[in-house]
């Protein structure tokens, strides 16, 4: 059965500490992806990756960054964290094809600054 | 304007009826999906279709490339599929998805 994990479901912070929320899949996957989820406002893609050490920004990177130093893990960074950035966090990962595959996401992970 | 629109934005109907969400979109694309998300945040992907027609149990979902519509069909509804339903398509021009903002749909029993 194809996993994507996400280390953390729910995380406190505070402003200004800097946060990881780490995206784990087990399908062998090039593409990965960090979306977030904000009420209204539908999935926005922060940051993708197409191979390892490989990086793209997405529609809202600023005030984010990213690590993939192996293909099963993409890493999303808050270097500071602000309280505009309190929301729910997605990781999702497809194969690699212009044709389309079949996305998967992980389960979220709640993240509040305060 | 959004290159992908989802009517309704919510939906309430009773259990057992056969309901229908619309995706329509603006750019050329190489396939279209659909995803449901629950209360508490897990997205699960229904469909992912190029053209025609796909069921899946109690859901079906047509895609019509000319006129860049597609539809989610759920015959006999239950309370168990209250759920957000999101359309999104990969655009010709890269392997980004283009997402909808969701349907919200609520089952009463």
């Amino acid at each position: 059965d194809v996993k994507v994990t996400q280390s953390s479901r729910y995380l406190v912070k505070r402003t200004g500490e800097k946060v990881f929320l780490e995206c784990v899949q087990d399908m062998d996957h090039e593409n990965m992806f960090w979306y977030r989820q904000d009420p209204g406002l539908g999935l926005r893609l922060i940051y993708f990756s197409y191979d390892v050490k490989m990086k793209e920004k997405g529609d809202i990177p600023e005030g984010y960054s990213v690590s993939r130093e192996k293909k099963e893990r993409f890493s999303l960074i808050l270097e500071s964290a602000s309280t505009n950035q309190t929301s729910m966090y997605l990781c999702a990962s497809s194969l690699w094809t212009h044709s389309g595959n079949t996305i998967y996401f992980g389960e979220g992970s709640w993240l509040t600054v305060v | 304007k959004n290159e992908v629109e989802q009517s309704p934005q919510n939906l309430t109907a009773q259990e057992g009826e056969f309901i229908t969400i619309n995706c329509s979109y603006s750019v050329g694309i190489s396939a279209l999906h659909w995803l449901q998300q629950h209360p508490g945040g897990g997205i699960v992907s229904l469909f992912m279709l190029s053209s025609g027609k796909k069921k899946h149990g109690r859901l079906i979902a047509t895609i019509n490339i000319q006129e860049k519509h597609s539809s989610l069909h759920i015959t006999a509804s239950h309370p168990r599929d209250s759920a957000v339903y999101i359309c999104a398509v990969r655009a010709d021009s890269n392997y980004q998805l283009i997402w909808g903002a969701g349907t919200k749909l609520i089952i009463k029993p």
